[in-house]
């Protein structure tokens, strides 16, 4: 099995939906993080958690939610989507002592 | 704000040749300097991590250098295949962004047999 998982892997929505993008870790990992990925801009990230208690914002977090519901799960929303969320949303994991990010497989959005 | 650029954008190469990609960053103060592959329809797969400390790291084919002071690094990949066909991110852990990552656009790489 993955070590992280993604859910659902492709969606497709109209704007003005609201959406949740969810993430589970089998790794024991404190910290989790949201990007999404945009054709030759790279990843840019949208919020962090470094623990179940501690959100914060990233580079992009407007028209984003997050909820860190236990420490192996991290999930995304879009209250009001539109069509420039259009992307692939990525979840990530790392401790402390590790400073490598593992990656799930993606979730292909499509906002139309 | 730290910049991160990855030049050329896509590269094709026939099987057999060695690969050069270019990583080139803004801010030097940063904690290290990560190299992920991501292959179509899929997440990303950490290939090298090299500290702010250190010069180059390598794994089996792969040799990531890291010029700090120019804000530079450079991932080789010996003797190219066709399974070597992917996008290499180069990513920064920067102090001023408390070790969160900034990445590069990618360098969309085809191996031709």
């Amino acid at each position: 099995d993955a070590d992280v998982t993604q859910t659902p892997r492709n969606r497709i929505t109209k704007t003005g939906k609201r959406i949740m993008l969810e993430c589970s870790q089998t790794k024991g990992h404190d910290r989790m993080y949201w990007y999404r990925q945009d054709p030759g801009l790279g990843l840019r990230l949208i919020y962090y958690s470094f623990d179940v208690k501690d959100i914060n914002k990233g580079e992009i977090s407007d028209g984003y939610s997050v909820s860190r519901q236990a420490q192996a799960k991290f999930s995304l929303s879009l209250e009001s989507a539109i069509p420039n969320q259009t992307a692939l949303y990525f979840c990530a994991t790392s401790d402390l002592s590790q400073e490598t990010q593992y990656f799930g497989p993606g979730t292909r959005l499509l906002v139309l | 704000k730290q910049e991160v650029t990855q030049i050329p954008a896509a590269l094709s190469v026939p099987e057999g040749e060695n690969l050069v990609l270019n990583c080139s960053f803004t801010d030097s103060a940063i904690y290290n300097l990560q190299w992920f592959r991501q292959d179509p329809g899929k997440g990303l797969t950490s290939l090298l991590l090299i500290q702010s400390s250190q010069r180059e790291q390598t794994s089996g084919r792969l040799n990531a250098s890291l010029d700090k002071s120019s804000g530079r690094s450079t991932l080789y990949i010996a003797a190219s295949q066709p399974g070597d066909s992917a996008t290499y991110l180069c990513a920064v852990a920067g102090k001023a962004a408390g070790n969160k990552l900034t990445f590069g656009g990618g360098t969309r790489v085809l191996v031709k047999p």
